[in-house]
């Protein structure tokens, strides 16, 4: 029973044009949530993350933003580019848990 | 970024032979992870540590076992290998000031 999910699989988007990717969570006792970034060959990298006492959170073309009563978390990239071509994945914590529980990626495809 | 290195980076071993791999971090980090990825299932945890000889195990623990003698070494052993465990392994790292994990490159291993 898969709690974070990322039911696009793959998103293609125009240079320059708004990103969006979505995660879906079923666990209400969630309390944080964070966005890596993977290329091919490569471990994950961390983005951007979010408490569930948050709604937004930016970083420079980095905006995660979190609907807590629709279990919802979304990523924006604005302008997005070439660079960010990459498999996104959104993980979410447990309070007083050591782990992470992560969604199964979402593949970004920047378009010239 | 942590400074974590996996060893090997690539293996290809036969089903029912043993199979130890290494993560090394310089960062004096607490908490390590090691997790497979696979494809449509993202990150999954195996097995983690929250200090030298502290151990516990993820969801996908079976057939897994760690030990971790030193803070900055965390080994993950396959006693029998079986073709279900080809995968790509990744080892993380965590401060105990803040939730982000930090990742290696990731050991791809083929069990034929």
């Amino acid at each position: 029973d898969q709690q974070v999910k990322q039911n696009s699989p793959s998103l293609s988007v125009q240079e320059g044009r708004i990103s969006i990717l979505n995660c879906d969570y079923t666990n209400s006792m969630f309390d944080y949530f964070l966005w890596y970034k993977k290329y091919p060959a490569e471990g994950p990298t961390f983005l951007i993350s979010i408490s569930s006492i948050k709604d937004k959170n930016e970083d420079g073309r980095f905006t995660v933003f979190l609907n807590k009563s629709a279990k919802h978390l979304s990523l924006h990239i604005v302008p997005s580019q070439p660079g960010d071509s990459a498999v996104y994945f959104c993980a979410a914590r447990l309070d007083s848990n050591y782990q992470l529980i992560w969604g199964a990626g979402t593949k970004l495809i920047i378009k010239p | 970024d942590a400074g974590i290195t996996q060893s090997p980076r690539h293996k290809v071993t036969e089903t029912g032979t043993p199979v130890t791999l290494r993560c090394h971090q310089t960062e004096n980090h607490r908490y390590m992870y090691w997790y497979r990825q696979d494809p449509g299932h993202g990150l999954r945890l195996i097995h983690y540590s929250y200090g030298v000889k502290d151990t516990d195990k993820g969801e996908v623990s079976d057939g897994y076992s760690v030990s971790r003698s030193k803070t900055e070494d965390f080994l993950l052993t396959l006693e029998s290998a079986t073709s279900s465990q080809t995968s790509v392994y990744f080892c993380a790292t965590r401060t105990g000031a803040t939730y982000e994990q930090y990742f290696g490159p990731g050991t791809r291993l083929t069990v034929t």
